[in-house]
């Protein structure tokens, strides 16, 4: 167990709908980091947040947003669902923020099927 | 061109067999390696970690840099069918930004 908590495990849904993946980060660490997972693109980074700041943007497409709140739980918001949307979405955490190591805490992930 | 490119295989090996898993790699910034592993229907675990060029070596587990051919591998020694899983090379220019390969999938037949 890694200590990183993501809900909801599994979730269906239709085009157009507007879904929120939830990320409870491991004690302690400030940083905060979503992953999409897809078989044809791999482990693609998406954001980052360091204590309720975003520090890092990657490949996030304009229909999805983030936020990480005081208590360092972090949402991701994915709107107008297109099929293509169908990952794996992965949390991960770690104590460091900008100039960090790399080490991070993966969640289980939160499988989205878009239909 | 993807900054990291990894062989996303799938690599079949006997027990016991020595394996060698290879990334590279185009942003010369990158200072940070990182070999994760991930099992089915998991997210990915850290397996070994490098800084700069150079060996590391955990039990059955060596990770090499080469930052001049900008190439990094992991090897594993004596592989058991515990070992079959997908192995993520990542690294990081240390920005906090982790950039992963596309996994190559590893089976070890008993």
């Amino acid at each position: 167990d890694s200590g990183v908590t993501q809900t909801p495990k599994h979730l269906i849904t239709a085009t157009g709908q507007r879904v929120t993946l939830r990320c409870s980060p491991r004690s302690g660490d400030l940083s905060v980091y979503w992953y999409q997972q897809s078989l044809d693109q791999g482990l693609q980074f998406l954001i980052q947040y360091y204590n309720g700041e975003e520090r890092a943007k990657g490949n996030i497409l304009e229909r999805f947003s983030a936020q990480q709140f005081p208590d360092l739980h972090s949402e991701l918001n994915l709107s107008s669902l297109e099929l293509g949307d169908s990952a794996l979405y992965f949390c991960a955490s770690s104590v460091a923020g900008a100039g960090g190591t790399g080490e991070l805490f993966f969640g289980e992930g939160s499988r989205l099927t878009v239909l | 061109q993807k900054e990291v490119e990894q062989d996303p295989g799938p690599l079949s090996v006997p027990e016991g067999a020595i394996v060698s898993l290879n990334c590279t790699y185009s942003n010369s910034a990158f200072q940070y390696f990182m070999w994760y592993r991930q099992y089915s229907r998991k997210g990915p675990e850290l397996l070994m970690y490098t800084y700069s060029s150079g060996n590391k070596e955990d039990g059955r587990f060596t990770a090499q840099v080469d930052k001049s051919s900008k190439y990094i591998s992991l090897f594993i020694r004596d592989s058991q069918p515990s070992d079959s899983a997908t192995y993520l090379c990542a690294m990081s220019a240390g920005t906090g930004k982790l950039i992963f390969g596309q996994g190559t999938t590893l089976q070890v037949k008993p």
